[in-house]
């Protein structure tokens, strides 16, 4: 089956950096994405990677390793607004997402 | 901007009955979704859209069916509630520049929250 793990909850500490961890097991690989999702709000795009690599955005950062199916999610000079959820989905072979049940990041001042 | 809205924010539904929620974008983007998000469990898509006039099936169809008569409106409509359809309803859309099913990035609403008693 297809699957995707992610860890349930992380805490860490304002200014910090904070790296959350996405393993899959799909059918087929085009690309994936890292939401971020408040409580109560809707996901919004965070990143997206289809290369081996590391994609630098600001304060966030995405690596993936597809012959690992390992990618992260690295957040640096954490702020008390980062708590969030962080959702990773990979596309498989029929270009379906597949969706982590998420991370709760709790930040800590 | 609007982007993506859905109405109603939030209802409460007896088991047995209908209830359509509303989907309406503004960003003539041709692919639509619709998801549910379940504590502990990742979103799950129940159907989807790629272009006006068509529609398909998603992981967890059943219970519930779209129509997608315009670019801009995927309502969703639960013919006849069940407790187990209680859940936080996305939907979102996509720019599939392809025309085929690559999602792309997706843009979501801000979610109907359905509570069936």
């Amino acid at each position: 089956g297809q699957n995707i793990d992610q860890p349930t909850e992380m805490t860490a500490t304002e200014g910090a950096i904070v790296q959350i961890n996405c393993t899959y097991q799909t059918s087929g690989f085009n690309g994936l994405f890292w939401y971020q999702q408040h409580a109560g709000e809707a996901p919004t795009f965070l990143s997206y990677n289809v290369l081996d690599g590391l994609e630098e955005k600001g304060r966030f950062s995405s690596f993936l390793s597809r012959s690992k199916g390992y990618s992260y999610l690295l957040l640096k000079e954490l702020q008390m607004k980062d708590s969030a959820s962080y959702l990773c989905a990979v596309t498989d072979s029929n270009y379906q997402l597949i969706w982590g049940a998420g991370t709760k990041l709790i930040i800590k001042p | 901007t609007a982007g993506i809205t859905q109405a109603p924010t939030s209802q409460i539904l007896a088991a047995g009955r209908s209830m359509t929620l509303r989907c309406t974008q503004d960003m003539r983007h041709n692919a639509m979704y619709w998801y549910r998000q379940d504590l502990g469990l990742g979103l799950r898509l129940i159907h989807y859209s790629n272009t006006a006039g068509t529609t398909g099936k998603g992981e967890v169809p059943d219970g519930y069916s779209v129509s997608r008569a315009n670019t801009d409106d995927f309502p969703l409509t639960l013919a006849s509630a069940v407790p187990s359809q209680t859940s936080v309803y996305f939907c979102a859309s996509s720019d599939s520049r392809t025309g085929g099913p690559f999602p792309g990035e997706l843009f979501f609403g801000e979610g109907s929250r359905l509570t069936v008693l």
